[in-house]
């Protein structure tokens, strides 16, 4: 079984700062099977990035994603006030399974 | 638009089962797997297993092998979480969502909660 280790926990910064959050696995992720999501209290989460890098329909390009194997970077450009959130990363390469999350919070 | 929806919210007694559903709509509901995760109030994301709406073929994660069931009625395009011997640590809400972007979960159901509560 693979498990996802997010960090940080909490990431504090500024709209417009960037962003970058670490997805780290204890195996190696086949065929770069890695997403993110991000979820707002109250809602169901959303496909930002599959496949690694690849962003899902409709996300702007201030997300992009990165890395293979067992270490993967979501980065988020420029922060705007709407991508305070929660960001989980997911392997779905074998079995599945999701990342603890990290926070990103208005510093 | 494609769409998931849930069925609405449950209240139920240790030991009892909870079954929700989840229609689909806007796409061929045979065309991808749909899995089912949950989450705890103020917790992370928990997958629980997936279903091939075509073939019926299940996996369920470990955790829960034994007590989830997921099913599917195609003329309907509904697919079916059951959960059994509920404790109060089953309270969560529970989503179901469709992996059609090469896997990932694209398109997600508004979420189901289930309180386990004597």
């Amino acid at each position: 079984e693979i498990v996802l280790t997010q960090s940080p926990g909490t990431l504090s910064l500024s709209p417009g700062e960037r962003a970058t959050l670490s997805c780290r696995a204890s195996q190696s992720v086949s065929s770069s099977y890695l997403a993110w999501y991000q979820q707002k209290p109250g809602q169901a989460p959303r496909l930002l990035i599959y496949g690694a890098s690849s962003r899902a329909t409709g996300i702007p390009d201030r997300f992009s994603g990165s890395g293979s194997g067992t270490d993967f970077t979501l980065t988020i450009s420029r922060l705007e006030p709407e991508d305070f959130a929660v960001y989980y990363c997911q392997q779905y390469g074998s079995s599945l399974a999701f990342g603890q999350g990290t926070k990103v919070e208005i510093k | 638009q494609v769409q998931l929806v849930q069925s609405g919210a449950e209240v139920k007694k240790p030991g009892a089962s909870v079954k929700v559903s989840c229609k689909a709509s806007g796409y061929t509901f045979t065309s991808y797997d749909i899995n089912w995760v949950r989450q705890a109030t103020g917790q992370g994301l928990e997958w629980m297993g997936w279903m091939n709406p075509n073939s019926g073929n299940t996996g369920y994660a470990q955790k829960f092998q034994g007590r989830v069931t997921m099913t599917r009625n195609t003329s309907i395009s509904t697919a079916y979480m059951e959960l059994s011997s509920l404790r109060s640590e089953d309270t969560a809400v529970y989503y179901c969502a469709e992996g059609a972007a090469d896997g990932a979960f694209d398109i997600w159901g508004q979420g189901t909660m289930v309180t386990v509560s004597s």
